[in-house]
């Protein structure tokens, strides 16, 4: 057990529709990360926060958005969902934002669009 | 070309022999992790490493700044072993601090008992 949660562990919806995963990171990390792991594209970062604030980002679509709340929780919303969208959706979190930091992955959110 | 490249991308071992999976990348990084992915999809960080060599148990991770390579080997290796090994290089997204890792495509490990 890694100690960074997710929340649903899976969730199938619609096209078109919009949906929100939350993570929970570890006790004491202030970084929460966000990656996406498809069939064909496997694992990308999507985006990092830190503290609250946004960090990092990579590959995120403008129909994505994410925010880090004052409790350290975060959540990422996906929005106007396309086939394309169903995908593993893991969050990790560290201590710090430097890159070399240890991430501790959570047990993901398997998101499958029909 | 891939930033992060690795090899092979399936492997299949009897238990006790010794596997080395390696991992090339060619953008500068501060990092490079290895992580491990369960068939049921949970992934575990192995190690990060920025220069010489860890283990762990019989895991070892080593890796060459210079010529940009980090290799993972299993000793004695184990049926529980099998699971899929990405290498990922934490490399500066832009002038400043913040970094992002990019992630190699996996190596499928099978060990047979």
């Amino acid at each position: 057990d890694s100690g960074v949660t997710q929340t649903p562990k899976h969730l199938i919806t619609a096209t078109g529709q919009r949906v929100t995963l939350r993570c929970s990171p570890r006790s004491g990390d202030l970084s929460v990360y966000w990656y996406q792991q498809s069939l064909d594209q496997g694992l990308q970062f999507l985006i990092q926060y830190y503290n609250g604030e946004e960090r990092a980002k990579g590959n995120i679509l403008e129909r994505f958005s994410a925010q880090q709340f004052p409790d350290l929780h975060s959540e990422l919303n996906l929005s106007s969902l396309e086939l394309g969208d169903s995908a593993l959706y893991f969050c990790a979190s560290s201590v710090g934002f430097s890159g070399r930091d240890e991430q501790f992955f959570g047990p993901g959110t398997r998101l499958t669009v029909l | 070309k891939n930033e992060v490249e690795q090899s092979p991308q399936n492997l299949t071992a009897q238990e006790g022999e010794f596997i080395t999976i390696n991992c090339s990348y060619s953008v500068g990084i501060s990092a490079l992790h290895w992580l491990q992915q369960h068939p049921g999809g949970g992934i575990v960080s192995l190690f990060m490493l920025s220069s010489g060599k860890k283990k762990h148990g019989r895991l070892i991770a080593t890796i060459n700044i210079q010529e940009k390579h980090s290799s993972l080997h299993i000793t004695a290796s184990h049926p529980r072993d099998s699971a899929v090994y990405i290498c990922a290089a934490s490399r500066p997204i832009s002038s400043g601090s913040a970094r992002q890792l990019t992630f190699g495509s996996g190596t499928q490990l099978t060990v047979l008992p």
